[in-house]
């Protein structure tokens, strides 16, 4: 399967602790996003990436969110000092050229203790 | 501002029966509207899309939608449902500020098809 691959599947965290996520996308695309899914609710965007430039950041993206792709391959997404309003689905999803389809993958969830 | 809306949390329908899942949205300028399937422990896929041109869009699956600018309404739709179509189905539209590369995402609509 060479789909949208994100690692860890789950994590468990302490309130206070950083965290970070891997996604990798589809290897021609050149689009990542991150996404956010609380239960009940739809997937919220969080930040987007064209090729190893990060072009759009949501307010949802505090500062203690940062997200890089460098060489425009993978993309990590890390948080700092967790917080239990921070658990969530967080979701990666990758294109090429544009919004017309998405590629998601199945997430990482995580929980903050 | 964009929005979607989903009315119905969940919607049941007994197999073999047409399904429809209903989607209105907001914004401003022309809609791209998209709906998206996700089902238990894998990621959301992509069903279809409404960019311009034919009101009725078919997609994967054989899902179809129907855009309807008048009712600002975007409902996917299918003929006869399978027990398999049972998910959690969004509908979403793109973000219309200029330069904006994100979806909006509706809150989600469960499916339950009954055999």
């Amino acid at each position: 399967d060479t789909g949208v691959s994100q690692n860890p599947r789950h994590k468990i965290t302490k309130r206070g602790q950083n965290v970070t996520f891997r996604c990798d996308p589809i290897s021609e695309h050149n689009r990542l996003y991150w996404y956010r899914q609380t239960l009940g609710q739809g997937p919220e965007f969080l930040t987007y990436f064209q090729n190893e430039a990060q072009l759009e950041k949501s307010r949802l993206l505090s500062d203690r969110f940062s997200a890089e792709r460098p060489k425009g391959s993978f993309s990590t997404l890390e948080i700092q000092r967790t917080e239990q309003g921070d658990s969530a689905m967080y979701l990666c999803a990758s294109s090429f050229g544009g919004l017309e389809k998405l590629f998601f993958g199945s997430g990482t969830q995580l929980s903050v203790l | 501002a964009q929005s979607v809306a989903q009315p119905e949390d969940q919607v049941n329908v007994a197999e073999g029966n047409p399904l429809t899942v209903k989607c209105t949205y907001s914004v401003s300028g022309n809609p791209y509207l998209f709906w998206y399937v996700q089902y238990p422990n894998r990621g959301l896929q992509f069903l279809l899309k409404y960019i311009t041109g034919d009101n009725l869009v078919k997609g994967s699956y054989g899902f179809e939608a129907e855009f309807n600018k008048s009712q600002t309404s975007f409902h996917l739709k299918k003929p006869s449902a399978l027990v398999s179509d049972s998910a959690l189905y969004f509908c979403a539209v793109r973000a219309t500020r200029t330069g904006a590369n994100n979806l909006f995402f509706g809150t989600g609509t469960r499916l339950t098809v009954i055999p």
